[in-house]
């Protein structure tokens, strides 16, 4: 089974700053990976596929980088909008997922 | 516009059943294998089972196997979990989601691209 284990668990930081979360894979993942945000009570929303592409209409202030097991989310400029949950999930083991325990990203 | 909306959630006791519906819109619901994930109360989100685009293959995460069966209806743009033997941590709020496709030539799944709102299932005697 591969393990994606997200850090920080929370992030504190204000609107304006630069957000970087991290998602590291058990194994190799190749760049099979993706990236959610999810809202308080909201369905997640995904952001990024195959590590770095984004999906439709997703802020170009949003990117992802990464491969193998080392892989980053990073928001360029906060937006009040953007501070919620993030989640990574794999597809290496297709048709089976794995999700991230999620990374908090909270207004300071 | 791409809908799609579960219903069939509720209180059931441990031990008990219920069948969750997920009614889909907006896509050729055909083309595309199909997945729910739940999330319970407070926690992350877990992936439990998918679908492929004619049913003929099915896929569970270890937890719910031999309890929870995923199936679909094509003709009715619906898809279905039946669960069983329910247990206190099955409860959750269980999402129905579409896997996006990568291009035309190839039928997988890659990721979850459209979700619902979620119905929330509650265990508890």
């Amino acid at each position: 089974e591969i393990v994606l284990t997200q850090s920080p668990a929370t992030l504190s930081l204000s609107p304006g700053e630069r957000a970087t979360l991290s998602c590291r894979a058990s194994q190799s993942v190749s760049s099979y990976l993706a990236w959610y945000q999810q809202k308080p009570g909201q369905a997640p929303r995904l952001l990024i596929y195959d590590a770095s592409n984004r999906a439709t209409g997703i802020p170009a202030r949003f990117s992802g980088s990464g491969s193998g097991t080392d892989f980053t989310l990073t928001i360029s400029s906060l937006e009040p909008e953007d501070f919620a949950v993030y989640y990574c999930q794999q597809r290496s083991n297709w048709p089976l997922y794995t999700f991230g325990q999620g990374t908090k990203l909270e207004i300071k | 516009e791409v809908q799609l909306v579960e219903s069939g959630g509720g209180l059931v006791q441990p031990g008990g059943s219920l069948r969750l519906s997920c009614a889909a819109s907006g896509f050729t619901f055909s083309s595309y294998w199909m997945s729910w994930v739940r999330q319970a109360p407070g926690k992350g989100l877990e992936w439990v089972a998918n679908i492929k685009q004619d049913g003929s293959e099915k896929y569970y995460v270890d937890s719910v196997k031999g309890r929870f069966t995923i199936s679909r209806d094509n003709a009715k743009n619906s898809l279905y979990l039946q669960m069983n033997s329910l247990r206190a941590e099955d409860t959750a709020v269980y999402y129905c989601a579409r896997e996006r496709i990568e291009n035309l030539y190839d039928s997988s799944g890659y990721y979850l691209d459209y979700w619902g709102q979620g119905t929330l299932v509650t265990v508890s005697s």
